[in-house]
């Protein structure tokens, strides 16, 4: 039973537009929710992170809204560069020494 | 301050062969996880240490699979026996405070079994 989903497997944007990538959760001890990218042959990349007493958290040109009331939280990246272009994993952990629960990861594909 | 440092970056063993990973933290982090991606899968969770402890290890095989996080030293996932379809990338993370902190994740090691 998948605790964090991720229902969109791949993404295309075209460069300089904004992406969005959606993740849902079905545990509702998690409390703090992080994304991950992740580039073929190396290790995941924290990118943002936001906790549940927020409903939003930026930085930069990611930023993070959480919707508690629908278990939902949401990744948008703008403008979408092809840099960004890497399998992005939505992760939660919840209190008490929880481990990090990660969703499948959506690919996102950046076109010039 | 260097990051997580896993090694080898690969590993290849043949079947039944033991399997040795080894993860060194980020200075000040004494919390650590590992992780296995299968081949076209997501991060799945297998054990989660602190110095000395294992405070989860829900997602470890039941036989074969180890680990540890000494006093001194990396933490070491250790495979027995290993079998093909213990081929994967296992991926180590650390954070200095477990839960509701972020964890950060080394390049990981890539093992074969052949």
């Amino acid at each position: 039973d998948q605790q964090v989903k991720q229902n969109s497997p791949s993404l295309s944007v075209q460069e300089g537009r904004i992406s969005i990538l959606n993740c849902d959760y079905t545990n509702s001890m998690f409390d703090y929710f992080l994304w991950y990218k992740k580039y073929p042959a190396e290790g995941p990349t924290f990118l943002i992170s936001i906790s549940s007493i927020k409903d939003k958290n930026e930085d930069g040109r990611f930023t993070v809204f959480l919707n508690k009331s629908a278990k939902h939280l949401s990744l948008h990246i703008v403008p979408s560069q092809p840099g960004d272009s890497a399998v992005y994993f939505c992760a939660a952990s919840g209190r008490g020494g929880q481990n990090f629960v990660f969703g499948p990861g959506t690919r996102l594909s950046v076109l010039p | 301050n260097a990051g997580v440092m896993q090694n080898p970056r690969h590993l290849v063993r043949r079947r039944g062969q033991e399997a040795r990973l080894r993860c060194s933290p980020m200075k000040g982090h004494s919390h650590v996880y590992w992780y296995r991606q299968l081949p076209e899968e997501g991060l799945k969770f297998m054990v989660y240490l602190q110095k000395e402890n294992i405070i989860d290890e829900s997602g470890m095989p039941k036989e074969r699979f180890s680990a540890e996080f000494p006093k001194e030293g990396p933490s070491i996932l250790r495979i027995q026996q290993v079998v093909r379809g213990d081929s994967a990338a296992y991926f180590c993370a650390s954070s200095p405070l477990g839960g509701n902190t972020e964890a950060f994740f080394g390049q990981g090691t890539r093992l074969t079994v052949v």
